[in-house]
């Protein structure tokens, strides 16, 4: 059984810079995983923030990026905000099926 | 403007069954790949399965091969997950969301139906 792996929490101050990774068990995570991200606040449906790697969709804010950091998947923010308080999971695939990590509480304090 | 309502959730007693609904709006249902998730309560999300544009391919997680069974009506709209044999880790709320027409990436989520199966 495949295991994504995230940090569990982490703690930013506002307008500080952040990086949250996403390790799998099977190796190195590649483009062929094509890691998408997402941010889910309380109460609330999640929301998309990058696919593919690196891509934003049309209404992610510019602070947000995504990319490969050694083996890994990474999404960095840059100019951190009190709303990105939030649990963000990143998605990997595995040729036909896809799993979460089980995600990263970030806090803004 | 992309709408994805799910519906049918409920209480439900170990062994039993239900039948969730997506209703799709807004985009060409018949063009996108679909998913369901699911969130048990005060935990992560984990990805149960997904059908193809035309429903001739499906996959799903280990945990709910055999049990559950993904389906649509490209005629209606509708996305669909069947749950037989349920039992008290199946308790989640199940999302809806669109997945691509093409690459790999899943872009939108509906608000999400609560199941709760309990004696």
């Amino acid at each position: 059984q495949t295991v994504v792996t995230q940090e569990p929490s982490l703690t930013v101050s506002p307008g500080g810079t952040v990086t949250l990774t996403c390790a799998s068990s099977t190796g190195a995570v590649t483009s062929g995983n094509y890691p998408n991200w997402f941010q889910q606040k309380p109460g609330q449906a999640p929301r998309a923030l990058i696919y593919s790697t690196v891509n934003k969709h049309s209404w992610t804010p510019a602070r947000f990026s995504g990319s490969l950091l050694g083996d890994k998947g990474a999404l960095t923010l840059s100019g951190v905000q009190p709303e990105d308080e939030a649990d963000y999971y990143c998605l990997l695939y595995y040729g036909g099926t896809w799993v979460f990590g089980g995600g990263t509480k970030l806090t803004v304090l | 403007e992309v709408q994805l309502v799910e519906s049918g959730g409920g209480l439900v007693q170990p062994g039993g069954s239900l039948r969730l609904s997506c209703a799709a709006s807004g985009f060409t249902f018949s063009s996108y790949w679909m998913h369901w998730v699911r969130q048990a309560p005060g935990k992560g999300l984990v990805w149960v399965s997904r059908i193809k544009t035309d429903g001739s391919s499906t996959n799903y997680v280990d945990s709910v091969k055999g049990r559950f069974t993904i389906s649509r009506d490209n005629t209606k709209n509708t996305l669909y997950l069947q749950l037989n044999s349920l039992n008290t880790e199946d308790t989640a709320v199940y999302y809806c969301a669109r997945g691509a027409s093409s690459g790999y990436v899943i872009s939108h989520w509906g608000q999400g139906t609560l199941v709760t199966v309990s004696s």
